[in-house]
């Protein structure tokens, strides 16, 4: 089975800072990766797939990059609605899940 | 308006059976293959099972192997988890999630596009 990490499992950010989230793969998945954003009471949502490809809809803040085993979710300027809890996903082989990103307010 | 909505929840005793239900919306269920998915209080998402669009192919976790089956009934436009032999641990918050693709060269990249809203199983004594 793939296992998925994801560093750091918190962090404190502002409104404004530049946030990046990385996972990594046990095994290689090439692009097989993606990101999704979960607020609390909510199911989550899609932002980034196949690695790097914004999902219709999402702000052009959020952006994804890596291939392999290493990956990361950049949010270039955090606004107070991304203040979330931030999933990564291979979908290589069958479906993992990273154990979660929650980022909160500085 | 596309969506999915999932029914089927409840409290349920160890060892006690369930089955969990997702309809969709604004589109047909028989164009995608389906997935559920699951989040225990306070904690992360688990992949459970997946089946393909016409139910030539199913996956289960080693978590749920032999005692959840997912399936699907094109005609009635439905989704389904029949869970047996419920424990403790398989309390959790159920969504299902619509598997989208995209076509890359060779590649075939897989993503939930779209989730419901979910449905909490308590599993208690």
């Amino acid at each position: 089975d793939i296992q998925m990490t994801q560093s750091p499992s918190s962090l404190s950010a502002s409104v404004g800072d530049r946030v990046t989230i990385t996972c990594r793969a046990s095994q290689t998945i090439k692009s097989y990766l993606n990101w999704y954003q979960q607020k609390p009471g909510k199911a989550p949502k899609l932002l980034i797939y196949a690695a790097s490809s914004l999902q219709s809809g999402v702000p052009s803040r959020f952006s994804g990059s890596g291939s392999g085993t290493d990956f990361t979710l950049t949010i270039s300027s955090l606004q107070p609605e991304d203040f979330a809890t931030y999933f990564c996903q291979q979908s290589y082989s069958l479906r993992t899940f990273g154990q979660g990103t929650k980022v909160e307010i500085k | 308006e596309v969506q999915l909505a999932e029914s089927g929840g409840g409290l349920v005793r160890p060892g006690g059976s369930l089955r969990l239900s997702c309809t969709p919306s604004g589109f047909n269920l028989s164009d995608y293959n389906m997935n559920w998915v699951r989040q225990s209080p306070g904690k992360g998402l688990e992949w459970v099972s997946y089946i393909s669009r016409r139910s030539g192919t199913t996956y289960h976790a080693d978590s749920v192997k032999g005692r959840f089956t997912i399936s699907r009934d094109n005609a009635e436009n439905s989704l389904y988890l029949q869970m047996n032999s419920l424990r403790a641990e398989d309390t959790a918050v159920y969504y299902c999630a619509r598997d989208s693709s995209l076509q890359s060269g060779y590649d075939k990249y897989f993503y939930f596009d779209l989730w419901g809203r979910g449905t909490l199983v308590t599993v208690s004594s």
